[in-house]
């Protein structure tokens, strides 16, 4: 099946610093790639959504100079968190899918970022 | 506006029954998602509908309604290892995925 992977799984970082969140698609080229941010106890918010070589589409509300997407290749995208504050701390999620009508998105392991 | 509700939270015995509802309004439709997601760990796919009807896998299953705007996840032989949230998303027309708050379900012996 579908894997995608994200890297690292667990980070903590001091406030005002950068972090740099990876998720591959490892056995699939990925049209399109989302990133979920989840707080304790709520539901998945879609942030962003990127496509291979296009600048990613922002949700309302999402700061994109504060969460820099790359989508450099069909495997990569990258979330960067730039100064990164306490109330940044939460669950980051990656998912892809192969093609635009594709159904099903596969999500990456998730990544918990902890700012001090 | 788009908007997907199930209830926040509920509980069932082990070995038991349950279902679980989602009712949903959104702009187009191109499926709905059924996930289960454990404390601290993405979510894990369940199940897809896009036609009227229900869908059976294992102990799962999931039943759409279009028309309603109403789909059900039935969970069977309830495991303790079955409790976790349970999100349903529909996809739709720009094949968008819109997200439920999720269904905590809490399993007793």
């Amino acid at each position: 099946g579908a894997v995608v992977s994200q890297h690292p799984s667990w980070v903590i970082c001091k406030s005002g610093t950068s972090v740099k969140i990876e998720c591959r698609s490892l056995d699939f080229q990925a049209t399109t790639m989302f990133w979920y941010r989840q707080f304790p106890k709520q539901s998945l918010m879609l942030m962003a959504t990127s496509n291979e070589g296009s600048k990613a589409t922002y949700e309302q509300g999402v700061e994109k100079d504060k969460f820099l997407i790359n989508h450099a290749s069909l495997t990569l995208s990258t979330l960067t968190v730039t100064s990164a504050h306490p109330e940044d701390s939460s669950f980051y999620i990656c998912s892809a899918r192969d093609s635009r009508e594709s159904a099903e998105q596969y999500f990456g392991p998730g990544t918990r970022l902890t700012v001090t | 506006g788009q908007n997907i509700d199930q209830p926040t939270e509920m509980t069932a015995t082990e070995g038991a029954i349950v279902q679980i509802n989602c009712t949903y309004q959104t702009s187009g439709f191109n499926g709905l998602f059924w996930y289960q997601q454990h404390a601290g760990e993405a979510p894990t796919f369940l199940s897809y509908n896009v036609l009227d009807g229900l869908e059976e896998k294992g102990r799962f299953s999931s039943f759409l309604s279009r028309s309603k705007g109403y789909s059900y996840l039935l969970l069977k032989e309830l495991q303790m290892k079955d409790s976790a949230s349970y999100l349903c998303a529909v996809m739709d027309s720009n094949y968008q995925l819109i997200w439920g708050a999720g269904t905590k379900l809490i399993i007793k012996p």
